[in-house]
Formats: C-alpha cells, structure tokens, sequence
C-alpha cells in the first residue's frame, strides 16, 4: 500500500544535541510537509516542500531546518533541541497545494527533549 | 483569512448511536477544501472526509458522512453507528486555494459500552 513512513517513532534526545527525523512516501506526491504538534494542540506547519521549493513558515524557528533531497525522502533537522521542541512531530504529503488536495501522515515521531 | 472554529472541546456517545461533531468555518474565497481527521492516541493523524466548496452533494465514506452546509459555513461530521474505537480526537481543518491547512482545536469523542 502506498503510504508514508516516519522513522524512528519515538526519538529521545538531549538539550542542545542535534536531531534528525525522517519522512518518506510512496504516493510519489510533489509536497511534503512538517507538523509540530503539542500535547493537545492542533498541529502546526512548520514548513513544506513544494518539489525542491522551499517553503518555510514565518514563525518557524531557525532552529529548525529541512531537507528534501529527492521526491521521496523528507528530513526535519532539529539543530539544538530545547525542552519546548518536546512535541510529536507529523510528516504528510498531497499531490498538490490546491485546496482540494488531501494531505496523508505519518504515524509520526514523539520526540522527547531530557 | 482562514478560520475553523469547533466549539466541542469534549462529546460522548453510546455504542452503537449516532453522533455529529460540530465545525464552523470562516473564509472570504470561494474556492476550498473541507477535511476531517481523526488521531487516535497513538498519534497518527487519520484523513476521514473531504468536502470541495462546490460540491453539491454532501461527502460520504463509510459510517462517516459530512454535513456541508455553506451559507452557514458549516461543515459538521456525523459518524453513524459509532464504535469503541471511534475513540478519540477529532480535527476539522480548511484550505483555501493555494494556501496551507488550517486546523480547528479538535473535539476528543469518547465512545461508551
């Protein structure tokens, strides 16, 4: 089945010392995207691709960056993690940026921050 | 600007009964696109429904049905004969055309035996 994979789904780490996390789909979709998502929040964008198009959002923090270097792949790099970067994290994709496009997740990454 | 606005932070149903979560939306464009999602507890965000702003007919899937009602903007979801593990949140989100996906605070929907 054509899907989206996160890996790992639970990530732990330690203030300051960087992070990586993974997103790749099958659904050969042009957009990916990054969530955040905050106990009991809703998920909130942090940026997305668009092909090789870079789209960050404006209150993203530079401490969060992206790399897209093929269709399939997507990574979110977390350079100097602090305890308010503890969230889950939602990796989706849609064919287009149109709004009738449906976007797919990832079972996502909870990332803990000691 | 986009706004969704789900003004149940918390619903219970029986087993088996019906049960309409409510989504109200605000936007000046005339194209968009209406979604439901469900997230268990487990964390994975679960695409339900999908609404076009120029759809007549209401959206189906399954036990899920969207109640589209576009001079009141609203958008309400109605899962029909609902299940122990229809158990948990519930986002309703909008996006225009051309701009990102807009999320509601969610409803967390508790189903009793």
């Amino acid at each position: 089945d054509a899907m989206v994979i996160q890996n790992p789904r639970y990530q732990v780490t330690q203030f300051g010392k960087p992070v990586t996390l993974s997103c790749s789909q099958t659904l050969n979709h042009n957009v990916m995207y990054w969530y955040q998502q905050k106990s009991s929040q809703a998920p909130k964008l942090l940026f997305h691709y668009y092909d090789k198009d870079f789209n960050n959002e404006a209150d993203t923090p530079d401490n969060f960056q992206s790399r897209r270097p093929n269709t399939s792949f997507c990574f979110l790099d977390i350079r100097s993690p602090g305890l308010g970067d503890a969230a889950m994290y939602l990796c989706a994709t849609s064919r287009d940026a149109q709004g009738t496009d449906t976007q797919y997740f990832g079972p996502g990454t909870r990332l803990t921050v000691l | 600007a986009q706004k969704i606005t789900q003004t149940q932070p918390g619903m219970f149903v029986q087993e088996k009964e019906a049960v309409t979560l409510d989504c109200t939306y605000d936007t000046s464009d005339q194209s968009y696109g209406l979604f439901w999602y469900k997230q268990p507890s487990s964390g994975e965000m679960i695409f339900l429904i999908y609404q076009g702003s120029y759809d007549e007919q209401n959206a189906t899937e399954g036990r899920y049905s969207l109640n589209f009602q576009k001079a009141r903007k609203s958008a309400n979801l109605v899962i029909s004969a609902s299940q122990l593990g229809d158990s948990a949140m519930y986002f309703c989100a909008m996006q225009e055309y051309g701009n990102k996906l807009v999320f509601g605070a969610g409803t967390i929907l508790r189903v009793k035996s």
